[in-house]
């Protein structure tokens, strides 16, 4: 299985940028496809996609949300935070079965 | 607008069965692959199976293999997850989601599954 591997808790300040990594235990791209998704799920609520295949913004998600990265690793940028973006957020790969998440980044106000 | 709603979920005890189904509307569901997510309290997302677009082909995590059993009526745009053998560990929010190399699209609100005697 691919693991992904992401810090628990970033904490940030309202207006400044938040970066969010994770990390593969394997790559996750084909022939420079990179099969790595990005959701925000805050408390209640069920998970909503922000980014997929790294880079791309899925529908209706603000500008200030991107995604970069390749192969193994992959980067969720929020430029500037609000306090609407404070949330959980996860990386997962459908690179191959299983389908598999990280656990999850808790971003929180310094 | 995209609709996906679960239900079914409730309180079972260990070794029972339970049924869950997702009811789509919105988009055309034959289109899409499809998948049930759970989420454990105060735990992180775990994918659990996926169905093909005519329930030809289905995918299962190891430890609810043999036990669990993902299908799908295109006719009637709906989505079942059929839990048997339930364990504590099965104890979740159970997501109804479109599955694809483009990530899981859309979620229904979860249906909680408590396992516990």
């Amino acid at each position: 299985d691919i693991v992904l591997t992401q810090s628990p808790v970033l904490a940030v300040s309202l207006g400044q940028r938040a970066t969010i990594s994770c990390r593969a235990s394997q790559s996750v791209s084909i022939s420079s496809i990179n099969l790595m998704h990005w959701y925000q799920q805050k408390p209640g609520q069920q998970p909503k996609l922000l980014i997929y295949r790294a880079s791309n913004l899925a529908s209706g998600i603000p500008a200030r949300f991107s995604g970069s990265g390749s192969g193994t690793d992959f980067t969720l940028t929020i430029d500037p935070v609000q306090a609407d973006d404070i949330a959980a957020y996860y990386c997962q790969q459908s690179r191959e079965s299983p389908r598999t998440f990280g656990g999850g980044t808790k971003l929180e106000l310094k | 607008e995209v609709q996906l709603v679960e239900s079914g979920g409730g309180l079972v005890q260990p070794g029972r069965s339970l049924k869950l189904s997702c009811a789509a509307s919105g988009f055309t569901f034959s289109d899409y692959y499809m998948a049930w997510v759970r989420q454990a309290p105060t735990k992180g997302l775990e994918w659990v199976a996926s169905i093909s677009y005519d329930g030809g082909s289905t995918y299962y995590r190891d430890s609810v293999k043999g036990r669990f059993t993902i299908s799908r009526d295109n006719a009637k745009s709906s989505l079942y997850l059929q839990m048997d053998s339930l364990r504590s560990e099965d104890t979740a929010t159970y997501y109804c989601t479109t599955d694809g190399r483009y990530g899981f699209a859309y979620w229904g609100q979860g249906t909680l599954v408590t396992v516990s005697s």
